[in-house]
């Protein structure tokens, strides 16, 4: 079975740094494409970059290039996405989700629920 | 950027209606690359559609998908109390993917 399981929900400060995670399971994880996508409060889909465990190649949204960085270990079929200096617009719920050979998502992680207040 | 517009914003019909959602594209897709999904409060969006057409594993017949170039179409034939949710179309084209603003298809 297919499955992406992500990292708990966060509560951070503006400013701050955060790494979430979304581990993959149940197929050949390096050989799939793991995408990021944000769900902003009471808003859509936004999709923010995807990266290719097998060499780590990632492409991102202009929209997101330069504000976030994902990364992945294929070790521990885990991909990552992290954020060096948080907003509270960053504030939202994180999707992984793998990209099928259809180049669409047909898994899903549960998100990440990431909060940024003072 | 290919920008995906989805119309109605909402869609209010009743159980066993049919629901006619639309996306239409500022540049033309390929058909390979537009799905649609569904998603239900709380939970995460589920892949209904992939190809403009085809069904994803587990999706009930009354999901239909259709359309090509600009415009494309979801079509559910008869409502289910479990259909009430939001929908998505999706693209990929040029290394790059976007989702439309999404359809909500709530209870009259």
């Amino acid at each position: 079975e297919v499955q992406l399981v992500q990292s708990g929900a966060e509560v951070k400060k503006p400013g701050q740094s955060l790494r979430i995670s979304c581990k993959g399971s149940g197929y050949n994880f390096p050989t799939y494409w793991i995408a990021w996508v944000r769900q902003m409060p009471g808003r859509g889909l936004q999709w923010m970059g995807i990266i290719y465990p097998a060499d780590s190649d990632t492409r991102y949204s202009p929209s997101f290039q330069g504000q976030v960085t994902i990364s992945a270990d294929r070790s521990i079929t885990t991909a990552y996405l992290q954020w060096s200096s948080l907003k509270a617009s960053d504030t939202g719920v994180y999707y992984c989700a793998r990209s099928s050979s259809s180049v669409n998502f047909d898994f899903w992680g549960q998100g990440t629920l990431v909060t940024v207040s003072s | 950027e290919t920008v995906l517009t989805q119309s109605p914003g909402t869609l209010s019909l009743s159980p066993g209606e049919r629901a006619t959602l639309s996306c239409r594209a500022s540049q033309s897709v390929s058909n390979t690359y537009l799905a649609w999904y569904q998603q239900k409060p709380g939970q995460a969006p589920r892949l209904l559609i992939y190809g403009a057409s085809s069904r994803a594993t587990g999706i009930p017949d009354r999901f239909s998908g259709s359309g090509s170039g600009t415009d494309f179409t979801l079509t559910i034939s008869r409502l289910e109390p479990e259909d009430f949710a939001v929908y998505y179309c999706q693209q990929y084209g040029r290394s790059s993917f976007t989702f439309g603003g999404g359809t909500k298809v709530e209870i009259k």
